[in-house]
């Protein structure tokens, strides 16, 4: 059952344009995240946002800037898209805590000509 | 930095077989340690988490931690095709952030 939802499933886009990505979330948590899963699978974490509010910002280019309107929705815009932007970008959910799992939604992948 | 390392990056095994997989973090303050099972063109999905030194066993699905030795696996009881995955050892760095290791690659053969 889905309970973390991404759209679009998947975006082509050509090198310079701004792309937006969104993620909204039902369980009632109060943490989102962004990641980005690279060919290989490996998962970084980009962005943590606790209750609105800017968590972590991992070391990511700053045309990557993430936004929430409240607790249950993060969007993601890129403005001027590069090659390597070409990947898998996951959001997830969890509650509050270091025991918590994440919930993650079935991603939206880039491909960036 | 947290680091997390998985071996092997690729295993194959035949149906009713076990599946073992192992995970090694730098941090022996980390908190929770999980791993997540990954299909293709969906997202990650937690199967199971421990906390504590020892083992804890759910289903099929046995993990045991060492935190002395810095060491995690999974082991996979009578394995079947639908576990073909990616399975993914996740540990936390803090309260909001979680570090991913590279994943290992489950075939399971029928």
């Amino acid at each position: 059952e889905t309970a973390v939802f991404q759209t679009p499933n998947y975006h082509v886009t050509q090198v310079g344009n701004e792309v937006s990505f969104n993620c909204k979330q039902t369980l009632g948590h109060d943490t989102m995240y962004w990641y980005k899963q690279d060919s290989k699978k490996l998962l970084k974490i980009m962005f943590s946002y606790n209750n609105k509010q800017l968590i972590v910002n991992e070391t990511v280019p700053r045309r990557f800037s993430p936004q929430s309107s409240d607790k249950a929705h993060l969007n993601l815009r890129i403005k001027s898209v590069e090659p390597e932007d070409s990947a898998v970008y996951l959001c997830a959910s969890s509650s509050w805590g270091l025991q918590d799992t994440q919930y993650f939604g079935p991603g939206t992948r880039l491909l960036v000509l | 930095q947290e680091k997390v390392q998985q071996s092997p990056e690729s295993l194959i095994v035949p149906e009713g077989a076990m599946s073992s997989l192992n995970c090694t973090f730098s941090n022996s303050a980390s908190q929770s340690i999980w791993w997540y099972q990954q299909h293709p063109g969906k997202g990650p999905e937690a199967l199971i988490s421990i906390f504590s030194n020892g083992n804890k066993k759910e289903g099929r699905l046995t993990v045991y931690l060492n935190r002395a030795s810095l060491h995690v696996s999974l082991h996979i009881r009578d394995s079947q095709p639908s576990d073909s995955a990616v399975y993914l050892c996740a540990v936390s760095a803090n309260a909001y952030k979680v570090i991913f290791g590279k994943g290992t690659h489950l075939h399971v053969l029928p």
